[in-house]
């Protein structure tokens, strides 16, 4: 069964920074790695999807990267925004032959500050 | 190309009563999805239709819950004598094997159910 872990839990950073937030799952079989934002009671929006044959995705200040031998994805924003302040979760969807009708298995998700 | 709509966004009911959600998918998608989010976790898989046929349940899915998707179109979600604990963030998805990303999945905003 495929598990999927977030760390950190929760990041509060300075508005301008850097940062890395870590993904890793344990079944590396996997089919695509997508990467999600969710505003406080609010649904997910898609941020980055990378395929199996795919190494990264880069959408303006994101950049999402999948290593699937090490069973890890990173996703990178670079210089944060207050507006950036939200939950950010990572989802691993089953390769094609599991049999598993490609339902995904989320983690809990980090949940970002971004300090003005 | 509206994308996946739900309906309620919100529902706030007392215990015991039937509450009943619907999700509209990409019209050309043949598959959907439900999923559970409870808070402070991520999205949990339900149940899994592939146009009309619903090939999967989750063991998340008791007795009291039941879903259709009648001529492989919209679905919807019925909860029978809803305890507190089915509050949560109930959220609706849909994917075809065709298009740009084969079998990624677009999520609707999701329905909130706050059961008093």
């Amino acid at each position: 069964k495929q598990e999927v872990t977030q760390i950190p839990a929760a990041l509060s950073v300075p508005e301008g920074e850097n940062l890395v937030l870590n993904c890793s799952f344990t079944d590396s079989a996997i089919y695509n790695l997508q990467w999600f934002r969710q505003d406080p009671g609010k649904g997910l929006t898609s941020l980055l999807l990378i395929q199996s044959s795919q190494r990264e995705q880069t959408s303006g200040r994101l950049n999402a990267s999948l290593d699937k031998s090490s069973g890890r994805s990173t996703l990178y924003i670079a210089a944060s925004q207050p507006g950036d302040s939200a939950t950010y979760l990572c989802a691993a969807y089953p390769n094609l032959n599991s049999g598993g009708y490609q339902k995904v298995t989320f983690g809990i998700g980090t949940k970002l500050q971004v300090i003005p | 190309d509206t994308g996946v709509s739900q309906d309620p966004r919100h529902k706030i009911t007392k215990r015991g009563q039937n509450v009943t959600f619907r999700c509209d998918p990409i019209s050309e998608h043949n598959r959907l999805y439900w999923y559970r989010q409870t808070l402070g976790q991520g999205p949990e898989f339900l149940t899994y239709f592939q146009n009309e046929a619903q090939l999967e349940k989750s063991r998340l899915l008791s007795d009291r819950f039941s879903a259709e998707r009648p001529k492989g179109s919209f679905s919807t979600l019925e909860i029978q004598r809803t305890e507190q604990g089915d509050s949560a963030m109930y959220l609706c998805a849909s994917s075809s094997a065709s298009g740009r990303v084969p079998y990624e999945q677009y999520f609707g905003p999701g329905t909130r159910l706050t059961v008093t």
